[in-house]
This record gives structure tokens, sequence and C-alpha cells, in this order.
């Protein structure tokens, strides 16, 4: 059964700081990887969708890569801002039901100004 | 072209009342998914429709609930007796087709609380 972790829970950084924000899954067996961002009381926006052939995608200050045979990917975010400032939830989409997307618990994220 | 609409956005009810959630997909979508997060929990997956049929529900509960997908009009989940561990955020999503190369758009969400 796959499980999709993300580490940390929570994270307060200064704003200007560089971050990585952590997602790991047990099964290899994905078509694909994306991340999204949660404001409070809000829907969900995809930021980035990477291809299981693929090792990272780039979106202005994102970058997240993937490194499939040990179940990991990770969220970079550049010169934070306090609008930066949501939870950001990572989804894997597997092999075998490719339109369902297993969700990690997400990293609640807080920019300080 | 408007993206995934839900309706109502919030909605409160008493146990043991019916709850319906509505779920209109993007311009074109045929492919719409229902997802549930309980707080401080990630969305976890719960029925999959295309226009007039179940496609996959293995993540619907047994009992209480039940998703449609009409010919015309939303998608509705419909949640009978409600009762407090219901209470969750239950988002949907649309998409054109489906497979490892399609996104799928995610609307509001409708936070639903049961007192």
């Amino acid at each position: 059964k796959q499980e999709v972790t993300q580490i940390p829970a929570a994270l307060s950084v200064p704003e200007g700081e560089n971050l990585v924000l952590n997602c790991s899954f047990t099964d290899s067996a994905i078509y694909n990887l994306q991340w999204f961002r949660q404001d409070p009381g809000k829907g969900l926006t995809s930021l980035l969708l990477i291809q299981s052939s693929q090792r990272e995608q780039t979106s202005g200050r994102l970058n997240a890569s993937l490194d499939k045979s040990s179940g990991r990917s990770t969220l970079y975010i550049a010169a934070s801002q306090p609008g930066d400032s949501a939870t950001y939830l990572c989804a894997v989409n597997l092999m075998d039901s490719s339109y369902k997307l297993i969700f990690g618990s997400g990293t609640r994220l807080l920019v300080r100004p | 072209n408007a993206g995934v609409m839900q309706n109502p956005r919030h909605l409160v009810r008493r146990r043991g009342q019916e709850a319906r959630l509505r779920c209109s997909p993007m311009k074109g979508h045929s492919h719409v998914y229902w997802y549930r997060q309980l707080p401080e929990e990630g969305l976890k997956f719960m029925v999959y429709l295309q226009k007039e049929n179940i496609i996959d529900e293995s993540g619907m509960p047994k009992e209480r609930f039940s998703a449609e997908f009409p010919k015309e009009g939303p998608s509705i989940l419909r949640i009978q007796q409600v009762v407090r561990g219901d209470s969750a955020a239950y988002f949907c999503a649309s998409s054109p087709l489906t497979g490892r190369d399609t996104e799928a758009f995610f609307g509001q969400g409708t936070r639903l609380t049961v007192v």
C-alpha cells in the first residue's frame, strides 16, 4: 500500500531564506508526483508536476526534484516571501490506478516578515 | 473558462440530516473525482466518476455515502444521516482525460460541519 510522508509537518522561517520541503513515498511504481499549495480555507493550487521519467521541474522560485528509486521528492523554494505562507502537499499518481492521487499530510509553512 | 465550481462552500448540518455537495467540472471535463480532507490530515480519495458511471468507489464509506454524475448537471456527493465524524472538507477535481499525462484541477472545496 502506497504511503506518502511529508517532513517537517510545520516550518517557520524568516523572509528571504531558501528552504526545502521533503516528501517520501513507499512504492516507486508511480506515473508522476505533484506538489500543491493549499491556503487556509481554500482549495488546492497545482504548483509543479513531475513525470516519473523526469528528475526535476522548475517554475519561478520553485524547483521540485524526483528520485523515484529512493522514493523521494523535494520542493525547493528560493528567497521565500510572506506570501509563500501556506500548506504544501505532495501527491503521487499510481501506475495501477492512474487517476487516483495519494496525498501526504502536508507541511505548514510560515514565512515571517 | 471557469474552474471547478463547488457549492456550497460551507454547509452546516445537524446529526441525522442529509448533506448534498455539488461539483461542476471545468468545461470539457468528463472525469470527476471526490476527495475528503479530515482536520490535520491529507486528502483521501473517495470516488471517481465519468458521466453516468461510477468507475471506482473504493474510498467511499460503505454506508450513508453515495455519488453520482448525471448526463446533465453537476456531480453530487450525498451523505445521509450525517454524524460528527463526517465533518471535513470535501474537494472535487476534474480532468478532460485520465492517465499519466493528465492533470486534475481542484475546486475550492465544501466545508461540512456536523453539529
